[in-house]
């Protein structure tokens, strides 16, 4: 397994601003993870992190909605821009390990926008 | 449209019988399974994982059945005890890609 910390914890922001979520894993992995989990919904897969490259976004998000940082091999980072309360959400990042490729969540992200 | 079913959205167990939590799919591209605890304000957490070429996993109390021709899988917790009640995601993988059912709670009366 792996210990995945997140920062902020949760956070209140105001419509139309951004807010970076941090992503620190106590070893190096290659991929890193970013999901959602809207109010009442299950888990949505937002990117696929690598080190050294571009992230891959899945269908329903945008690069310059959700920009994703990934500088090195233990770190990653995910903004959440021009908010809107429709971005109220649980934002978790996890890294993946082993086959069948088991993935490890971080505690999550509580954003709420008003 | 979702790939990934969790039909009960809640299950009610007594203490020490077992918990069956049912998950189907429809995309026959997935090659491997995973379930999930999460208990409110943390991450999921991994539980037990099972392989397509596999139709049964065990890991303590936890069992995880595959019957790949009825697309369906489940979760059998033997014996069931109180700190069990929490959300339980199924999720099914290809190649590095997870999606996940929309979760069902559980909740393990003493």
């Amino acid at each position: 397994s792996a210990v995945i910390s997140q920062k902020p914890s949760r956070d209140i922001c105001q419509r139309g601003t951004s807010l970076t979520i941090q992503c620190q894993v106590d070893s190096q992995v290659t991929m890193m993870f970013w999901y959602r989990q809207q109010p009442g919904q299950s888990l949505t897969l937002i990117a696929t992190a690598n080190q050294g490259s571009e992230a891959t976004y899945e269908s329903g998000f945008v690069i310059d909605k959700f920009p994703i940082s990934r500088p090195n091999l233990t770190f990653s980072t995910l903004t959440v821009s021009n908010m809107s309360p429709e971005d109220s959400s649980i934002y978790l990042c996890s890294v993946g390990r082993g086959f069948p490729y088991e993935q490890y969540f971080g505690p999550g992200t509580r954003l709420t926008v008003t | 449209d979702q790939q990934v079913k969790q039909n009960s959205p809640s299950l009610s167990v007594q203490e020490g019988r077992i918990s069956i939590l049912n998950c189907d799919y429809t995309n026959s591209m997935f090659d491997y399974f995973l379930w999930y605890k999460k208990y409110p304000a943390e991450g999921p957490t991994f539980l037990i994982s099972i392989s397509s070429i596999k139709d049964k996993n065990e890991d303590g109390r936890f069992t995880v059945f595959l019957n790949k021709s009825a697309k369906h899988l489940s979760l059998h917790i033997v014996p069931s005890q109180p700190g069990d009640s929490a959300v339980y995601f199924c999720a099914a993988g290809y190649g590095n890609k997870l999606v996940f059912g929309a979760g069902t709670i559980l909740r393990v009366k003493s």
